[in-house]
């Protein structure tokens, strides 16, 4: 089967640097992609990653290890408004079509 | 426009209702999904159409009747619901109907059956 681990709470204050850890199981991989949720929102793209490495985009990094099967979403200079969800997600190793999701890191960020 | 847009935003029906819910996107986008999420937890997938095609259901009760009269629009037609069918009902689509394709959400259907 297919499974992803993602700690559920972290919390972290203005200014700082969190670090949102996944890890996953699958027999085929295509990819980790991670979302963000507020609280009542829509889930919102963040990131893919395919190959192993750094992505940066803004303020948001996503980095991927295939051999270690583990990824994780770096946040910097935190802001009130990064208190949400946040899913990694890899597509489904029989049928493409579909995600699994990780059940979520509630990021609660403090002044 | 990157929008998908759902109506209602929020719906309270009981259990002998007939609903629907409804999803709009002009992006052109060919894949089209319906999701369930109960509070603190992921999206769970519903359906999915390609190219205005059903190409997975997932299992869901057949008091769940999905749609999709053209490539921008997507339906999700409720009858006999139970109360634990409460929950945000989420639309969304991408570019392709592949899981590592951005998808794009709505911000859902609040749905409260009484």
């Amino acid at each position: 089967g297919q499974s992803l681990e993602q700690p559920s709470e972290v919390t972290a204050v203005e200014g700082a640097i969190v670090q949102m850890n996944c890890t996953y199981q699958t027999s085929g991989f295509y990819g980790l992609s991670w979302y963000q949720q507020h609280d009542g929102g829509a889930p919102t793209f963040l990131s893919y990653n395919a190959l192993d490495g750094l992505e940066e985009t803004g303020r948001f990094s996503s980095f991927l290890s295939r051999s270690d099967s583990y990824g994780y979403l770096l946040l910097q200079e935190l802001q009130m408004k990064d208190s949400a969800s946040y899913f990694c997600a890899v597509p489904n190793a029989g049928n493409n079509r579909k995600l699994i999701w990780g059940l979520g890191t509630s990021l609660a960020v403090n002044p | 426009d990157t929008e998908v847009t759902q109506t209602p935003k929020h719906l309270v029906m009981g259990m002998t209702n007939k609903k629907s819910l409804k999803c709009e996107q002009h992006m052109g986008h060919r894949a089209m999904y319906w999701y369930k999420q109960k509070a603190k937890k992921p999206p769970e997938l519903m359906f999915v159409y390609s190219y205005e095609k059903l190409s997975i259901n997932e299992s869901v009760p057949s008091r769940f009747s999905p749609e999709c009269p053209n490539s921008s629009l997507l339906n999700l037609h409720l009858h006999a619901l139970q109360p634990e069918d409460s929950a945000l009902y989420l639309c969304a689509s991408s570019q392709e109907d592949r899981a590592n394709t951005e998808a794009f959400f709505g911000q859902g259907t609040r749905l409260t059956v009484v």
